[in-house]
């Protein structure tokens, strides 16, 4: 199984400020047809999770560009350019290469 | 618009079977590339993946719960259906269903979630 390490375990961020949030996978997640498969969740306080970036820094429909996904073979970084209240909640990231699928452990993020 | 919606019972006892049901609207799971799958959330704890079931049928398992499971589809009545044999107390989770589509040349992840539903195994 493809292990995913997420760091730091939470995060408190002053609004306004940028935040980065790392995510270590254990294999490589770049796929032979070129695509890596490395997925970004946040799930906001009582609500489900919700698609933020997929293929390592592709944003999803609706997600503000203050958010962005970069990295390669086994190390990427989720930033949020400019937190805002809003961005509170747990984030985590998940590897969609092969099953099973496998997500970090998350990391929560709070406004001061 | 796409909406995901799991249904189940909130309370199990240990040993028995949990039987989920993911009923969704706004796209069809015979389109080429659409699956869905299953994931769970302990209280308090990180998200899990259990399952998946592609257009084709295809399956597949989370290998540490893989003698456990059971995913189906019904394509005209637009469910999925989830079976979890031999309930422990640690199976005690939110479980959500959610929508993925992966081809060849198209990946959203998991783009659609439903609100999820807390299942408690408890005697």
């Amino acid at each position: 199984d493809i292990v995913m390490t997420q760091s730091p375990l939470s995060l408190s961020v002053t609004p306004g400020e940028p935040a980065s949030i790392s995510c270590r996978s254990s294999q490589r997640l770049l796929h032979s047809n070129g695509n890596t498969y490395l997925d970004w969740y946040l799930q906001k306080p009582g609500q489900s999770p919700q698609l933020l970036i997929y293929l390592r820094s592709n944003r999803a429909s609706g997600v503000p560009d203050r958010f962005s996904g970069s990295g390669s073979g086994t190390d990427f970084t989720l930033k949020i350019s400019r937190v805002e209240a809003e961005d509170v909640g747990v984030y985590y990231c998940m590897q969609g290469l092969q099953s099973p699928l496998t997500f970090g452990g998350g990391t929560k993020v709070e406004i001061k | 618009q796409i909406t995901l919606k799991e249904s189940g019972p909130t309370l199990v006892k240990p040993t028995q079977t949990l039987t989920l049901t993911c009923t969704f609207s706004g796209f069809s799971l015979s389109t080429s590339g659409v699956a869905v799958g299953w994931i769970r959330q302990p209280p308090g704890k990180a998200l899990e993946w259990l399952t998946f079931i592609y257009w084709n049928d295809d399956k597949r398992y989370s290998p540490s719960l893989n003698s456990r499971l059971t995913i189906a589809k019904d394509t005209s009545k637009n469910q999925v259906v989830l079976t979890m044999t031999n309930m422990d107390p640690v199976d005690t989770a939110t479980y959500y269903c959610a929508r993925r589509l992966k081809t060849a040349t198209i990946y959203n992840g998991f783009d659609y979630w439903g609100q999820g539903t807390l299942v408690t195994v408890s005697s």
